[in-house]
Order: structure tokens, then C-alpha cells, then sequence
């Protein structure tokens, strides 16, 4: 199965700036997928992201708040813009393929000033 | 909009009893039905994937069954531990070509010694 290493763990920023979030997989991966969980909520799927494509985002889910990179095979980006309160969330990544497990990376607990 | 429940939202059992809780889910463009297990600070395992009507599957005291037709599932845990401790999560997958997971809000299980 897939590890997937996710960085930073946890991270508390001001209002009004962006933090960029990493997923490095120790394998080659078609799709990996961005979720957030807010509080007192489901684990959310935010977009998958495709190497060699732009990121497909869910609905409620926009490119400028949350631009997704995907270099290569092996890693990807989430990055938060602009925050607001709103956005304190875990964020995590994981791959798998439909009908498979899901394999997630440890997760980022961001918190808003 | 696929809309995936849990219940109950929080449970505690005494250790050495045994316990189930609830997943439905909408039944149509189904393909797959997860469960994952997510402890405090560490990433959310994969428990069982199901995909067929009637299917059941078990992992040591844990075990889960499928209704596809009405639209559930339950996750059985026998002997309750101490380490059993943690959220319970399932996700179901529908057609259409999206790959991602939705997820319910979990159920919290606390094993009390």
C-alpha cells in the first residue's frame, strides 16, 4: 500500500495569508484526492488531482481559493488563499483507485487567527 | 447530491461488550461502500471496501455487512478493547466517473475500561 508523507502537520497563520500544503507518495499515482474536514463536519473532497491536467473541483470549490499543482506522479500541492477563520480544517490527501482503499497521509490541522 | 449518514454520532461501551452502528447511504450509481477507522493525530485507516449486494467481510473482532438495495451498512465490533477507541468512518462511491469518496460525519466510539 501506498505511504503517503503530508506536510506541514499543523500549522495556526493569520487571516488574509496563504499556506501551501504537500503530499509526497512513496509510489507513481494517477489520482490524488484534497479533502478537508471543518469542524463538527464530514471529511469533504475538495478536487482530484491528475497529472499533466488541471485539478477537478467539487462543487462549493473554486481554483483561486484552493489551487491544486501536480508535478509529476509523485507529489502534489493544496494550497489555502486568503484565509479566513472559516478555512480551520484538517486537510488531507490520499490516493487509491475506485473500488480500492483509500490511503491517507497523516493530515494538516490548520487553525485561523 | 449524494448524502451519506451516520449513526450514532458518539457511543460509549463498556470494554469486553460488543457494538454496531450505522451507514446508509443513496443507493443509486453505487459502486463501492468504505469504512476507515481514524484515532486522534494519525491518518484514517482502511477497514473494508464492499461492492456487492450482501457482502460481508471481517477483520479479527470486526466485522461488516452490506445492504446495497436499501441503501446501509453496519460495522460489528466484538469484545470491545480499549484500543478500538477511535472514529468510524464510512465514505460510498458513485458512478459517474468521479473517483473521490463521500464521507459521513463519522460515529465517535469511546471503549470505557
Amino acid at each position: 500500500s501506498a505511504v503517503i508523507s503530508q506536510k506541514p502537520s499543523r500549522d495556526i497563520c493569520q487571516r488574509g495569508t496563504s499556506l501551501t500544503i504537500q503530499c509526497q507518495v512513496d509510489s507513481q499515482v494517477t489520482m490524488m484526492f484534497w479533502y478537508r474536514q471543518q469542524p463538527g463536519q464530514s471529511l469533504t473532497l475538495i478536487a482530484t488531482a491528475n497529472q499533466g491536467s488541471e485539478a477537478t473541483y467539487e462543487s462549493g470549490f473554486v481554483i483561486d481559493k484552493f489551487p491544486i499543482s501536480r508535478p509529476n506522479l509523485t507529489f502534489s500541492t493544496l494550497t489555502v488563499s486568503n484565509m479566513s477563520p472559516e478555512d480551520s480544517s484538517i486537510y488531507l490527501c490520499s490516493v487509491g483507485s475506485r473500488g480500492q482503499p483509500q490511503h491517507f497521509g497523516d493530515g494538516t490541522r490548520l487553525s485561523i487567527l | 447530491i449524494l448524502n451519506v449518514e451516520q449513526s450514532p454520532q458518539s457511543l460509549h461501551v463498556q470494554e469486553g461488550d460488543s457494538t454496531n452502528f450505522t451507514c446508509s447511504f443513496p443507493s443509486s450509481n453505487f459502486y463501492a461502500l468504505h469504512w476507515y477507522r481514524w484515532e486522534t493525530a494519525k491518518s484514517p485507516e482502511a477497514l473494508f471496501v464492499m461492492t456487492l449486494n450482501g457482502d460481508e467481510k471481517k477483520k479479527g473482532r470486526i466485522s461488516a455487512t452490506l445492504n446495497t438495495k436499501e441503501g446501509y451498512s453496519y460495522l460489528y465490533i466484538k469484545g470491545s478493547q480499549p484500543e478500538d477507541s477511535a472514529t468510524y468512518l464510512c465514505a460510498s462511491g458513485s458512478g459517474g466517473g468521479a473517483d473521490g469518496l463521500t464521507f459521513g460525519k463519522g460515529t465517535h466510539l469511546i471503549i470505557q475500561p
